[in-house]
């Protein structure tokens, strides 16, 4: 499979658990993106990654979220003391840069429950 | 900053029909545009996109959009639906430079009736 992978597919958790969710971009893709998709909120950037440095980590909604990227390639994104209003689906993306256009591709996301 | 808004949160329509998703956006710069769909219980599929060039762009599954920059809009459009189309609609934009991070809007369900 070339497309975006992501795991788990679904996570249930304690409120005030850490959780990691992971991300697999497509081989070669120098830039990477994690959005939430919640009811209340819609669909929202959360961090940009271009090779393994973050330079725009400005949806992050609190110090409680944390993400790294190795090796130009797998990234995780970490929510430290779950909250119920964490509860979302988390997408990843990655980009393709090719014929001089810009297109994202997405992976199934990480559906994550906060009890 | 950059906004965008889907007038419609649900558009129910007759199989066959033709249909009109709206979308109007916000932004100090120029910008690139996308439609996403999102089947039940699956990720994001781009639907199509406009860069630069003609105004009328065509995608995936027959559907086309419109880019009206005196409006600020990108509708979407399709002459005849089916069935396989219900989904959520995502009209999007991101910047042409930089992080090129999406902005989304709030998405229109449509329903496709028999």
């Amino acid at each position: 499979g070339a497309g975006v992978s992501q795991s788990p597919s679904n996570k249930v958790t304690e409120k005030g658990k850490d959780v990691e969710l992971r991300c697999d971009p497509i081989s070669g893709h120098t830039a990477l993106y994690w959005y939430r998709q919640s009811l209340g909120q819609g669909l929202e950037f959360l961090i940009y990654f271009q090779g393994n440095s973050a330079p725009d980590k400005s949806g992050l909604p609190s110090d409680r979220f944390s993400a790294e990227r190795t090796g130009g390639s797998v990234s995780t994104l970490t929510i430290q003391r779950t909250q119920q209003e964490d509860s979302a689906v988390y997408l990843c993306a990655s980009l393709r840069t090719s014929g001089g256009y810009n297109e994202q591709f997405f992976g199934p996301g990480t559906r994550l429950t906060v009890l | 900053a950059q906004s965008v808004t889907q007038l419609d949160s649900q558009v129910p329509v007759f199989e066959e029909a033709p249909v009109e998703l709206r979308c109007n956006y916000s932004s100090s710069v120029s910008v690139y545009l996308f439609w996403y769909v999102q089947y039940p219980n699956q990720g994001l599929q781009l639907l199509l996109k406009y860069l630069s060039g003609s105004t009328l762009v065509k995608g995936i599954n027959g559907f086309e959009a419109e880019f009206n920059k005196s409006q600020t809009s990108f509708h979407l459009r399709k002459p005849s639906v089916h069935i396989s189309d219900t989904a959520e609609y995502f009209c999007a934009v991101s910047d042409i430079q930089g992080a090129q991070k999406l902005v989304f809007g709030q998405g229109t369900r449509l329903t496709i009736n028999p």
